[in-house]
């Protein structure tokens, strides 16, 4: 069945340091993709998504571009800050339900 | 506007007792949904419903029922707890099943079955 891997965590960076959450995904047809964050303490939020191949996702500094010859849609951001500590999940739609990878914890250290 | 509430934040159970988890959404959505999240497993869908009127089992539904009680509300019941039901829970609602991009979140019940 569809299913969403994504890296392992916790990953710890410095501020303004680059950041990458690898996703692969494996699924039937063309799913939409999307990234979750999670704060602590809170509900899931949707960060970003793409809906076909080759499109681009962005928010709050934020970038995942869907890559279907890869089935990836890696997570990145430039440059770090203390308060985009939180975990990331990675997901797809597919039969109108969202299928989640196990998330990715993220601490950014001042 | 609340978006989706969830009642209790906490709770801790016995082995064998029951409960119900409450969800509630003032978005005027039409599907909702029930996950369970648990350490290194992301989210996995329990129960949905598509519609006020109708519901369906998810991923993971041994061991739950859930009730839409009307369009706001959409409770999840544990008949008897298990252990293997220590989980936190998280309600969800979108304006409708395929929709799945626009999911709004709950701030999860986390719950502990000893």
């Amino acid at each position: 069945g569809d299913s969403v891997t994504q890296m392992e965590g916790p990953v710890t960076l410095s501020e303004e340091a680059f950041l990458t959450i690898n996703c692969t995904y494996t699924a039937t047809g063309y799913p939409s993709l999307f990234w979750y964050v999670q704060y602590p303490g809170e509900g899931l939020q949707l960060l970003l998504k793409a809906t076909k191949a080759d499109d681009k996702g962005s928010n709050k500094g934020f970038e995942a571009t869907y890559r279907k010859e890869t089935t990836s849609f890696h997570l990145e951001k430039g440059s770090v800050q203390v308060s985009d500590s939180a975990v990331y999940f990675c997901a797809l739609s597919q039969g109108g339900k969202l299928i989640f990878g196990q998330g990715t914890e993220l601490s950014v250290k001042p | 506007n609340a978006g989706v509430t969830q009642t209790p934040k906490f709770q801790v159970l016995k082995t064998g007792q029951s409960m119900t988890l409450q969800c509630a959404q003032d978005m005027n959505h039409n599907s909702m949904y029930w996950y369970r999240q648990d350490p290194g497993m992301g989210l996995r869908l329990i129960y949905y419903s598509a519609s006020e009127g109708t519901t369906d089992k998810g991923e993971v539904p041994n061991g739950y029922n859930v009730s839409r009680l009307n369009k706001r509300e959409f409770s999840l019941r544990l008949e008897s707890a298990a252990p293997s039901q220590t989980s936190v829970y998280f309600c969800a609602s979108s304006i409708r099943q395929d929709r799945v991009d626009e999911q709004f979140f709950g701030p999860g019940t986390r719950l502990t079955v000893l």
